[in-house]
């Protein structure tokens, strides 16, 4: 059975960059795309981005210009940094394994971690 | 970007009911769409896969429906423990977007 696990700072400053990583158990991070979604506090889910092993990644246009994603094979995890964050980068942020190489969603999800922006 | 309208936002039901979940989709999606249920504190469950098919492991009293641009999540013979937040997912083009959610109570 594959489980994720969100871990990282629970409070981020403003203008600062927010550093998530997911750790991978029950598979291997060198299959499938990895992605991170995300939701604010009464608010719809918004997918982030998603990185496969060769280095191939997938943003949403709203962020893209903010979001780096990097692959930790030797310790199973993924990772997640969001730059010159606001308030409204405060959200529960999930990581989540895309079904496959190519584009069928997801299968697993984290329980996923709360961030919030504040000074 | 592909929008998906999800309904109701809210919907309480008994036990034994039918239920119904709606996701519209703003632009035709062939049948790309996901559904997930997820309690709070725990990580969303994969329930419905390509709109129509049962993932593996997951009750029979969960269908989806539809092709296109409508969708349907149906559970029958509701259950207490299918009281959850359900949402769909378009993964036809990207990027991935959500429909924003059913909170369902069972009474």
């Amino acid at each position: 059975q594959v489980q994720l696990q969100e871990s990282g700072p629970g409070l981020v400053k403003p203008s600062e960059t927010l550093s998530l990583t997911c750790s991978v158990s029950g598979g291997s991070i060198s299959s499938h795309y990895w992605s991170w979604i995300r939701q604010p506090a009464g608010k719809g889910l918004e997918w982030i981005g998603r990185m496969y092993i060769s280095g191939s990644t997938n943003y949403n246009p709203s962020l893209k210009s903010r979001v780096t994603m990097s692959l930790d094979t030797s310790k199973n995890q993924f990772s997640l940094r969001l730059s010159s964050v606001t308030a409204a980068d405060t959200a529960v942020y999930y990581c989540a394994r895309d079904r496959s190489s190519e584009s069928y969603g997801f299968d697993y999800w984290g329980q996923g971690i709360l961030v919030t922006v504040s000074s | 970007e592909t929008t998906l309208t999800q309904s109701p936002a809210f919907m309480s039901a008994t036990p034994g009911d039918k239920v119904n979940i709606s996701c519209k989709a703003s632009q035709d999606i062939d049948d790309d769409v996901n559904w997930y249920q997820q309690k709070p504190g725990e990580a969303a469950i994969f329930i419905i896969q390509e709109a129509t098919t049962l993932v593996p492991g997951i009750s029979p009293r969960f269908s989806g429906s539809g092709y296109g641009t409508d969708f349907t999540l149906t559970i029958n013979s509701l259950e207490s423990e299918d009281a959850a937040f359900y949402f769909c997912l378009q993964h036809d083009n990207f990027p991935y977007t959500f429909g924003q959610g059913t909170k369902l109570e069972v009474k």
